[in-house]
């Protein structure tokens, strides 16, 4: 069965940068596009970005260009997201999900979500 | 555009009809999804393209559209679909993501 698990809960300082992780399992790692999405706490969703595994082209939130970085390891079937310069407003629960194909943008699975935390 | 639009609360007498709606743009290009989100999960999908549910999702959930908005119809709600839905779609440009912002179903 297809299983998305994510790295732990992370608490960063303002300026710092975060890299969370999502290895997936239980299909064809480079079939399937794979997205982030972020939840502020007592917020909504939030796109963040999305990755085609088989060669690692990349799409981005125009809101976040320029700081969030995703990349993939297809040997490991891990996709990472790094943010970096972070404000406190990046606060949230960071998911990755994995796409119904390539880029149809139905996310079909999602990790069990990753907790960051920015605060001085 | 690129944002998605939804009421901000909604509720529904047990084992009655409601219709949960996503206004935008996009909508009049691309296809929607719904996910059902309750407190502290992750979200899960429950419709998504032209009304297709993925296996395991009752069929009282369905998907409609008209013009630029897509609709969630849940036929006889039950107590375990009060949640959070949340809309999804690409923005006008067709490469990216937008969410809506979220319609809290009260079911009484």
């Amino acid at each position: 069965q297809v299983q998305l698990v994510q790295s732990g809960a992370e608490v960063k300082k303002p300026g710092a940068s975060v890299k969370v992780s999502c290895k997936a399992s239980g299909y064809i790692f480079t079939t399937y596009y794979m997205h982030w999405v972020r939840q502020a706490p007592g917020q909504g969703l939030e796109w963040m970005g999305i990755i085609n595994p088989s060669g690692g082209s990349t799409r981005y939130a125009q809101k976040l260009q320029g700081r969030v970085t995703v990349t993939s390891d297809t040997s490991t079937s891990t996709v990472y997201m790094e943010l970096s310069s972070l404000k406190s407003e990046d606060t949230a629960v960071y998911y990755c999900a994995r796409d119904y194909g390539s880029g149809s943008f139905y996310l079909f699975y999602w990790g069990q979500g990753t907790l960051v935390t920015v605060s001085s | 555009s690129s944002e998605l639009t939804q009421d901000p609360a909604v509720s529904v007498a047990l084992g009655q009809t409601v219709r949960i709606t996503c206004q935008g743009d996009s909508l009049r290009s691309y296809y929607a999804s719904w996910y059902q989100q309750k407190p502290g999960q992750a979200p899960v999908l429950v419709i998504y393209g032209n009304n297709n549910r993925p296996s395991g999702i009752p069929d009282r959930f369905s998907g409609s559209y008209s013009g630029d908005t897509a609709s969630l119809t849940i036929t006889g709600a039950q107590a375990e679909d009060e949640a959070d839905y949340y809309c999804d779609s690409r923005d006008s440009t067709g490469n990216h993501g937008v969410f809506g912002g979220g319609t809290k179903l009260t079911v009484l």
